[in-house]
């Protein structure tokens, strides 16, 4: 079974760029979860989705950052413009159904912002 | 609010060592509890869960249990390998949406 997949693998970038990262979840997951991971910190919540509707994004800085899962499938997250802070690793997850008992991880996006 | 307070690290033992990872929680309502495992160049898996009081989570020779009295979730092994270095979360999922809440991680070498 194929996993989560996400790409890039690393990004650098420099303050008030624009950054996009990508997301497919193994098949037939309905749920799709969005995490940033700061140096030292677990992950944090940013959003999550159920097929293609938000289930929850009150953690997503939306001044900024935007995420969409338009067919219900793959998702991209989007910053725009990138602050010195937003320097994290990106993680993408999904599961089967939205009860969290089990989330499958990709290996993240590393983002550097300078 | 919700957290997790979770042993720092990084934590060095020996092959064949017992491991004792701390994690203590603070959630209203009745959370499931979860560990969680990054190996190195890997993505976090789940390593193992409980979702009442007294049950015990297993999996790969790690064992932790749900002490609601104390609110942790202690992670334990009792010989470790090489093979398990790498970083542990405890997390807990709570609320309408079941949101997964994680710990800052803990860094395990284990040296041959």
């Amino acid at each position: 079974e194929a996993g989560v997949a996400q790409s890039p693998r690393y990004k650098i970038i420099e303050k008030r760029q624009s950054v996009a990262f990508w997301c497919n979840p193994i098949s037939g997951h309905a749920t799709l979860y969005w995490y940033q991971q700061i140096l030292g910190q677990g992950p944090k919540l940013l959003i999550q989705f159920q097929n293609n509707g938000v289930v929850d994004d009150s953690q997503l800085p939306k001044d900024r950052f935007s995420a969409e899962r338009l067919k219900g499938v793959d998702s991209t997250l989007k910053i725009q413009p990138a602050k010195l802070e937003d320097s994290a690793v990106y993680l993408c997850a999904s599961s089967l159904d939205g009860h969290n008992e089990k989330l499958f991880f990709g290996s993240g996006t590393q983002l550097s912002v300078l | 609010g919700n957290s997790v307070t979770q042993m720092e690290g990084p934590v060095t033992l020996s092959e064949e060592a017992f491991l004792t990872i701390n994690c203590t929680y603070t959630a209203t309502g009745y959370p499931s509890l979860f560990w969680y495992v990054q190996y190195p160049g890997e993505g976090l898996q789940l390593l193992l869960k409980a979702t009442k009081a007294d049950d015990k989570g297993s999996n790969k020779g790690f064992e932790a249990t749900y002490r609601k009295e104390t609110t942790s979730f202690h992670l334990e092994k009792g010989s470790v390998q090489v093979s398990d270095s790498a970083v542990y979360f405890c997390a807990f999922s709570s609320g309408s949406a079941r949101q997964l809440t994680f710990g800052s991680g803990t860094q395990l070498t284990v040296l041959p």
